[in-house]
C-alpha cells in the first residue's frame, strides 16, 4: 500500500519556540493531506486540510496563525507549531488521501511534540 | 452531522476466541468506510475499506462487513492473537475532504 512518512517522529522542544513536522507521501502523489491530532486515548482530531498550492482549510477552533501549514507540492506538506507552550503537548498525525485510487486515506506513523 | 460510535469501548478477550468489535454511524450517505489499527504511540494502520457498493471486505483474518441503510459495519477477528492487541477505529468518508472517526475500541488479548 502507499506509504506516509513523517518526520520528526519525536520532538522535544521549549517553550515559546517553533517546531516544523514533515509528512510526504513517498509513493504517490497527494492531492489532499490532513494534519490531525491526538491526546492520549481519545480519537484523531482533525485540525485542517490543506490542498497542493493553496491556502489550508482550518477546523472550528484551531488557531492558524498557530499551526502554520504549507502544502508546497503534491508529495510534501509542513505544519509548523509556533510559540509553542506545554498545552500545544500531543501526538500530530498526518494523512494523505490519493483520489487516482480508491479514495483510501493513508497515514503517517505520528510526532510525538512535547514542550517543556 | 455524521456520528460515528464504536461500541465496546473496552474488550479484553482470551487468545484463540473469535471477537465481533461494531462501529455504527448515523449518516447512510456514505462513500465509503475504513477500519484501522493503531498501536500505542503509533500511527494508524489501514486494515480494510469497504465501498459503499460493497458488503464486505476479508483480509486474512480479519473480515468487516457493512451494511449501509442500517448505517452499521462490523469487524470481525478469527482466532484471535496477542498480537491482535491495539485500538481499532472505524471511519466513514462522507466525500469531500473529511473523514469522521469512530472513539475506537481498545482491545486485549491475553495470551
Amino acid at each position: 500500500g502507499a506509504v506516509v512518512s513523517q518526520h520528526p517522529s519525536r520532538v522535544i522542544c521549549k517553550s515559546g519556540t517553533s517546531v516544523k513536522i514533515e509528512c510526504r507521501s513517498l509513493d504517490f502523489q497527494a492531492t489532499t493531506m490532513f494534519w490531525y491530532r491526538q491526546f492520549p486515548k481519545q480519537s484523531l482530531m482533525l485540525m485542517a486540510t490543506s490542498n497542493e498550492g493553496s491556502k489550508a482549510t482550518y477546523e472550528q477552533g484551531v488557531e492558524k496563525d498557530k499551526f502554520l501549514i504549507n502544502h508546497a507540492s503534491l508529495t510534501l506538506s509542513t505544519l509548523t507549531v509556533t510559540s509553542a507552550h506545554p498545552e500545544d503537548s500531543s501526538f500530530y498525525i498526518c494523512s494523505a488521501r490519493d483520489f487516482s485510487v480508491v479514495n483510501e486515506q493513508y497515514f503517517g506513523p505520528g510526532t510525538r511534540l512535547t514542550v517543556t | 452531522k455524521q456520528e460515528v460510535t464504536q461500541i465496546p469501548a473496552a474488550l479484553s478477550v482470551p487468545e484463540g476466541e473469535n471477537l465481533v468489535l461494531n462501529c455504527s454511524f448515523t449518516d447512510s450517505a456514505i462513500y465509503n468506510l475504513q477500519w484501522f489499527r493503531q498501536d500505542p504511540g503509533k500511527g494508524l494502520t489501514s486494515l480494510l475499506l469497504i465501498q459503499s457498493s460493497q458488503r464486505e471486505q476479508t483480509s486474512g483474518r480479519l473480515n468487516a462487513s457493512l451494511d449501509k441503510s442500517s448505517g452499521r459495519s462490523t469487524l470481525y477477528i478469527a482466532a484471535s492473537q496477542p498480537g491482535d492487541s491495539a485500538t481499532y477505529l472505524c471511519a466513514v468518508w462522507l466525500g469531500g475532504s473529511r473523514l469522521t472517526f469512530g472513539e475506537g475500541t481498545q482491545l486485549t488479548v491475553n495470551p
